[in-house]
């Protein structure tokens, strides 16, 4: 119930097309959904986060859609660039009693040739 | 912005012996941190929460005695890999959150390679 699914395992896009990666969850307590973006040999790096509040958050080319009906949520990089190539990894938490405590997806390695 | 540093960066050691990693927050308070294992091309796993002046918590299958944390102070915690072996050898990732204040996000060090001969 802790799990976070995400999908697909690898992606290749062209550059100015748009990336789509897909997270599902199980436990209905996760209220905070960020999203990560990791380069090799560097440590994950905030992206974009979301709460259930709310069904969609955009910051410049990134965008989080949310539906917490189907208790899944999606990173849109819009207009991906080469420089966007890395992994990206969605994750849940339950705020109020684990204090930022993240349950990972799998990851998705996206590479964006130009 | 907050920012999490880890040392060392990379760090190679012989069977048997220990290594520290130190993870500090440079401009925050963190009374909790987090440190996470990743092997190449997989996802984290939350090895323990370090809480400052207590005792931390570990996650399921991870052992205390060998992955001995110590969060001494509020900018600092220090992971301990004891009697290191061949299969210790991993991805480290200490995480930090300012505050509690539920807005502010988790910020994640740059890691420390462990490699052990």
């Amino acid at each position: 119930q802790q799990q976070v699914k995400q999908s697909p395992q690898s992606l290749i896009v062209q550059k100015g097309g748009i990336s789509i990666i897909n997270c599902a969850y199980e436990n209905t307590a996760f209220d905070y959904f960020p999203w990560y973006q990791q380069f090799p040999g560097k440590g994950p790096a905030l992206l974009i986060a979301i709460r259930p509040d709310v069904s969609e958050k955009k910051e410049g080319r990134f965008t989080i859609s949310f539906n917490k009906s189907a208790k899944q949520f999606s990173l849109h990089i819009m207009d991906s660039q080469p420089g966007d190539s890395a992994t990206y990894f969605c994750a849940a938490s339950i705020h109020g009693t684990s204090y930022g405590k993240l349950t990972f997806g799998q990851g998705t390695i996206l590479t964006v040739h130009p | 912005g907050a920012v999490v540093s880890q040392h060392p960066s990379r760090v190679i050691c012989k069977s048997g012996t220990s290594v520290k990693i130190e993870c500090r927050s440079l401009d925050f308070q963190a009374t909790t941190m987090f440190w996470y294992r990743q092997f190449p091309k997989q996802s984290l796993m939350l090895m323990a929460t370090s809480n400052e002046g207590s005792k931390a918590t570990y996650e399921q299958g991870v052992e205390k005695d060998k992955f001995l944390i110590n969060h001494a102070s509020l900018t600092l915690s220090t992971l301990t890999v004891t009697s290191a072996h061949p299969e210790d050898s991993s991805f480290y990732i200490c995480s930090a959150k300012p505050g509690q204040n539920y807005n502010s996000p988790l910020h994640f060090g740059n890691g420390t390679r462990l490699t052990v001969t």
